[in-house]
Formats: structure tokens, C-alpha cells, sequence
């Protein structure tokens, strides 16, 4: 069974730093696309990042220069770094597998990040 | 430009059937697209793939009564004998070059 785990959500002050943790189990990284989705406070689901097996990397426009996607395969764990964070980056962020990049099949529970001073 | 449309609320009555519907902007009538199911307080649920001709493959332990089909730009996903667990908000999703789009979500109240 595919389990997803994110984890190092938290408050934040605009333009402060935040890296995300995403533990998988049941699938290998290495061998597959990873992301990251998020969903804003009275918003919908937003892609925010994707890395494919070969660690080309893909942002959405809003985040692009901010964050950045990264993973280590000796733990089967994927991260977010996120820097300099705005007020409109408040959501809550969901690790996911796009399987072969293209449907997110598999989704963690989310991790909630509060950008506020 | 690759883009989802669906209706911001949706509701029927329990037992009963609905259909909700994501459109394909203009131009991608061809693509397939994927239905995610996100509860109140929880993480989305991927439901099913779903491609233009309608053929359709679901995710583990998706029930019977999650059903899609197509026609031309519109991708439906049917919810047959309405529980009170699916009022929750529904998500279609596609992807592109380099690219991964939502729906805005059809927000669905079971009656």
C-alpha cells in the first residue's frame, strides 16, 4: 500500500523560509515523478511543483525563483524548500504521486503553512 | 491555453444519482483527465482516470457507484446511490508539456 506522510508545516513570517518533508512508503521515489499540490484557505487544489525520475523539475509561475523541489532516494523522502514566503502562499500543502506525470494517484493527509506577521 | 471548468456546487438527494462535469477549454477535447474526491478535513482521493472515449480506470477500493463517461470537451463523473460520505468537494484534473491543472472543484451536498 502507497502511504504519503508530509510533515514541517507551521506559522511563518512573510519572507521567511519553510522546507516541507514528504515520507513515502509502499513506492519508490527514485523510479517516480513526486509533487507537491496545495490548497489555499476558500480556494481549490493548485499545483505547486513536480519532479520527474530523471530530476527535471517544474514549478507553477507564482512560486517559480521561491521554491524548489528536491528529494533524497537513500530515504525515500521528497521536500519543498520554501523561501521567501508571502501571505498568500497560506495553504495547505499535499505531497502527491503523479503517476507516469500525469494523474495524481495517490495523495498524503497535508501539512498546513500560515504565512503571517 | 489548457484550462478546467466546473460548476462551483452540485447536491441530489441520498440514494439517489448525480452527475458532475469538468469541460476541457477549447482545443483539448481529446485529453484525459483524472476525478479527485476531497472530504471535509481531508486529503483528495484519486478516483479515476478517465479518457475521451470514455474508458475509465478507477484507483484502489473506489466503489461500483463511482462511474465517468465522456462526450466531445465534457468529462462527467456519475455517483450513483448517493451516501452521505461523498458530500465532499470534486476535482477534475489534467495535464500537459511541463503543465498540471485543476478544476476549480464542484462542491457537492448530499440531501
Amino acid at each position: 500500500e502507497v502511504q504519503l506522510l508530509e510533515s514541517g508545516g507551521g506559522l511563518i513570517q512573510p519572507g521567511g523560509s519553510l522546507r516541507l518533508s514528504c515520507v513515502a512508503s509502499g513506492t519508490s521515489i527514485s523510479r517516480n515523478y513526486v509533487s507537491w499540490v496545495r490548497r489555499a484557505p476558500g480556494k481549490g487544489l493548485e499545483w505547486v511543483s513536480i519532479m520527474d525520475s530523471s530530476g527535471s523539475t517544474f514549478y507553477t509561475d507564482s512560486v517559480k525563483g521561491r521554491f524548489t523541489i528536491s528529494r533524497d532516494n537513500s530515504k525515500n523522502t521528497f521536500y519543498l524548500q520554501m523561501s521567501g514566503l508571502r501571505v498568500e502562499d497560506t495553504a495547505v500543502y499535499y505531497c502527491a504521486r503523479p503517476f507516469r506525470g500525469n494523474q495524481f494517484d495517490y495523495w498524503g493527509q497535508g501539512t498546513l503553512v500560515t504565512v503571517s506577521s | 491555453q489548457l484550462a478546467l471548468t466546473q460548476s462551483p456546487s452540485a447536491s441530489a438527494s441520498l440514494g439517489a444519482s448525480v452527475k458532475l462535469t469538468c469541460t476541457l477549454s477549447s482545443g483539448h477535447s481529446n485529453y484525459a483527465i483524472a476525478w479527485h474526491q476531497q472530504q471535509p478535513e481531508k486529503g483528495p482521493r484519486y478516483l479515476m482516470n478517465l479518457n475521451s472515449d470514455g474508458s475509465h480506470t478507477k484507483g484502489d477500493g473506489i466503489p461500483d457507484r463511482f462511474s465517468g463517461s465522456s462526450s466531445g470537451a465534457e468529462r462527467y463523473l456519475i455517483i450513483s446511490s448517493l451516501q452521505s460520505e461523498d458530500e465532499a468537494d470534486y476535482y477534475c484534473q489534467t495535464w500537459g508539456t511541463g503543465l498540471w491543472v485543476f478544476g476549480g472543484g464542484t462542491k457537492l451536498t448530499v440531501l
